[in-house]
């Protein structure tokens, strides 16, 4: 079935360590996104990628970076720098990228401060 | 990109018609609207998408007026299975990403 897969579904992380989450996808969607939720919040966007070896900026990009070497994968590092990191992390992709295209989302990565 | 306005919450009784609306005053011209379903610790599902009058797919409908400034979800006869947080987003073809609320949290009782 073609779809999104994030990995790992839990992580954790000591104070001062980088972690990066994994997105894959085989739905051959040209543009990808990685937001962040909180408890009882809507997303927030960290960064998104309309095509291969080009992303932007979301609204809270401080403290993350991604990178978009192949089409279909996106991963997401969180760094030192991201002084409150634990929240659920969730990936998308669409045809496209713009407001017009559907979402497709995967199921998430819970990352917490240890 | 136009901003949306969608009540925080409601609570509905299984079997009863559930309409959630959405005000987005400044929609512009190429604008769709899209509506999302979000179940907790899950990422959100897209339901369904429209750009003027009305919609209609297996899960819901998609009332949209003649101004488009607001739009309405509707879904027919909820089960304890639609308790879920519903987004309403507003955007165009072009490169700027959709921005997601709180959406509506809906709660259906028994």
């Amino acid at each position: 079935d073609g779809g999104i897969t994030q990995s790992p579904k839990y992580l954790f992380r000591k104070e001062g360590q980088n972690v990066t989450l994994s997105c894959e996808q085989n739905l051959n969607h040209d543009a990808m996104y990685w937001y962040r939720q909180d408890p009882g919040q809507g997303l927030r966007l960290i960064y998104y990628s309309q095509i291969v070896n080009d992303f932007q900026k979301g609204d809270i990009a401080e403290g993350y970076s991604v990178s978009r070497e192949k089409k279909e994968s996106f991963p997401l590092t969180v760094t030192s720098a991201q002084k409150n990191p634990t929240a659920f992390y969730l990936c998308a992709s669409s045809i496209s990228g713009g407001g017009s295209q559907p979402q497709h989302f995967g199921d998430g990565t819970r990352l917490s401060i240890l | 990109l136009a901003k949306t306005t969608q009540p925080i919450s409601m609570d509905s009784y299984e079997g009863q018609e559930v309409n959630i609306t959405c005000s987005h005053n400044n929609i512009a011209t190429n604008d769709y609207i899209t509506w999302y379903q979000q179940f907790p610790s899950q990422g959100p599902r897209f339901i369904i998408q429209g750009y003027k009058t009305k919609v209609t797919n297996e899960v819901a409908s998609l009332f949209i007026p003649a101004d488009r400034k607001s739009s309405t979800l509707s879904l027919p006869r909820v089960s304890l299975s639609d308790t879920a947080v519903y987004y309403c987003l507003v955007g165009d073809s072009g490169n700027t990403p959709l921005v997601f609320g709180k959406g509506t949290r809906l709660s259906v009782i028994a």
